[in-house]
């Protein structure tokens, strides 16, 4: 069965300070993944996707890059956290019947 | 602007009844709808698609879709207390070789016992 791993759960870090996230797929090749943010209270922002190794689509021009280094492994990343960047990421990966989430990282920028 | 557009509530409804959400969209070339719900604090969970007009039922819950008025609902029958959560309605557009979707923000439903 196909499941999708994503850490860690909670984060808090400093303005000005990287940030790595890492969602990882398991049980599907060449799977189609996405990186959303939520805000508190609000609906789901489409950030990255990628339709394979090395492919990165961006929705939004931001703080945060995104990169697949390895079929099965997507990454969000930052040089340098903004106060605004504090959310609930979403890792998902898709499948015909619709997405599947990972578990999120709660990110506080403080 | 694509756009999913969902009252954002707060619904409530007694222990029983029927909760009606409702969620309408703007991009006519949306294909298939989704409906999820999402637990505070906890990632959003997948209920029920659909892709015709009509109505499709899973269980308690039942999807309906108007594609001439660009509607999407979700009715929940028999309501429980555990049905308290944010639910998602979701439009899937085409976009290059990924198919997006295109989230609402929410509706947020309280069963009251």
């Amino acid at each position: 069965s196909q499941t999708i791993h994503q850490w860690p759960a909670t984060l808090v870090q400093p303005v000005g300070s990287p940030l790595s996230l890492e969602c990882t797929v398991e049980g599907t090749s060449n799977p189609n993944l996405y990186w959303y943010r939520q805000a508190a209270g609000r609906g789901l922002q489409l950030l990255f996707y990628s339709v394979g190794i090395g492919q990165i689509s961006s929705e939004v021009p931001q703080n945060l890059s995104a990169s697949r280094p390895q079929d099965r492994q997507f990454i969000l990343s930052s040089k340098k956290l903004l106060l605004s960047d504090s959310g609930f990421y979403l890792c998902a990966w898709r499948f015909d019947s619709g997405y599947t989430f990972g578990s999120g990282t709660r990110l506080t920028v403080v | 602007q694509k756009e999913v557009e969902q009252n954002s509530g707060p619904l409530s409804v007694p222990e029983g009844a029927i909760a009606s959400l409702n969620c309408t969209y703007s991009d006519r070339g949306s294909q298939s709808f989704f409906w999820y719900r999402q637990y505070s604090g906890k990632s959003p969970e997948l209920i029920m698609f659909i892709y015709s007009n009509g109505d499709k039922e899973d269980g308690r819950f039942t999807a309906q879709l108007n594609k001439a008025s660009q509607y999407v609902s979700l009715l929940i029958r028999d309501s429980q207390p555990s049905d308290s959560a944010t639910y998602l309605c979701a439009a899937r557009i085409s976009s290059g070789s990924a198919r997006q979707l295109t989230f609402g923000s929410g509706t947020q439903l309280t069963v009251l016992p």
